[in-house]
C-alpha cells in the first residue's frame, strides 16, 4: 500500500515568513510523528500524535513551531516567523499504535526547507 | 535524557571487507532501530530488535542486540559498493519516561564503499 508522504518536497521561503508543512501518514496508523534533521546530523524529535490523546509536544525548540492532526490522518506542521536555523529537513513518520509491543517507525520522504 | 552515540561517525572501505558500527546508549531500552538512509532519501527500517541477545541478519548485514552493555553493533560482511549510505541507529526512549513512543537517533555512520 502507499507509505507515507508528505508536501512540499522542497520549500524556499523568506527569513520571517510562516510555513506549512503537510504529511499524510499510512491508513490506519494511529501515531504520527515528526522529526527534523539538520544538514550532516541525526533525527530530532519535535511531536507525536497518538489516536485521540493530547500531542507530546516536548521536542518543539520554540513556539513559533506548532503542529495539528485531524483525527487520524493528516497531520501540518507550522513554522512561524521563519529563521535560518529553521534550515532543515523535516521528517514525518507513522507507525501501528503506540501501545504496540513495538515502534516500528515508517518515514515519508521529507521536506526540505530552506530560509533565506 | 536518554543519549545515543555511535562510532565511528565515517567509514570508508574497501569492497569485500568487513567491519561493524557500534551504538551504545544511556539508559535502559531492549527496543532498537536500525534505519538506512541515501543521499536526499527518506529513512528505511534494516532491523527492529526487542531484546537481549536479540540478531537479525539480511544479506551482508547483521544487527545485534546487548541490553545489559546498551550496546547495539551492525556488522557489514564482505562490503559491496550498493551498501554505501548512512545508518541510524535508534532507542525507543518509553523506558526512560520520555513519555511517548518517540525515538533518540545517534548522528549516523556515514559508510562509503570503495571499489
Amino acid at each position: 500500500g502507499a507509505g507515507v508522504s508528505q508536501s512540499p518536497s522542497n520549500k524556499v521561503t523568506e527569513k520571517g515568513k510562516d510555513v506549512e508543512l503537510r504529511c499524510d501518514p499510512i491508513s490506519g496508523h494511529t501515531a504520527l510523528y515528526w522529526y527534523r534533521q539538520r544538514l550532516g546530523q541525526g533525527l530530532e524529535f519535535l511531536i507525536y500524535f497518538q489516536g485521540n490523546s493530547a500531542p507530546d509536544k516536548s521536542g518543539l525548540p520554540s513556539d513559533r513551531f506548532s503542529a495539528e492532526r485531524t483525527g487520524e490522518s493528516v497531520s501540518t506542521l507550522t513554522i512561524q516567523r521563519t529563521q535560518q536555523e529553521d534550515s532543515a529537513v523535516y521528517l514525518c513518520a507513522s507507525s501501528g499504535s503506540g501501545l504496540a509491543p513495538y515502534n516500528e517507525q515508517f518515514f515519508g520522504p521529507g521536506t526540505r526547507l530552506t530560509v533565506l | 535524557e536518554l543519549k545515543v552515540e555511535q562510532n565511528p561517525l565515517f567509514l570508508s572501505m574497501q569492497e569485500g571487507k568487513n567491519y561493524t558500527i557500534y551504538c551504545n546508549y544511556s539508559t535502559t531500552s531492549d527496543r532498537l532501530y536500525w534505519y538506512r538512509q541515501d543521499p536526499g532519501k527518506s529513512l528505511e527500517s534494516l532491523f527492529v530488535l526487542l531484546s537481549n541477545g536479540a540478531v537479525k541478519q539480511e544479506g551482508r548485514l547483521m544487527a545485534s542486540l546487548d541490553t545489559k552493555a546498551r550496546l547495539s553493533t551492525l556488522h557489514i560482511t564482505a562490503a559491496v559498493h550498493d551498501l554505501s549510505a548512512t545508518y541510524f541507529c535508534a532507542v525507543d526512549a518509553t523506558y526512560s519516561g520520555a513519555g511517548s513512543y518517540q525515538l533518540t537517533f545517534g548522528k549516523g555512520t556515514k559508510l562509503s564503499v570503495i571499489p
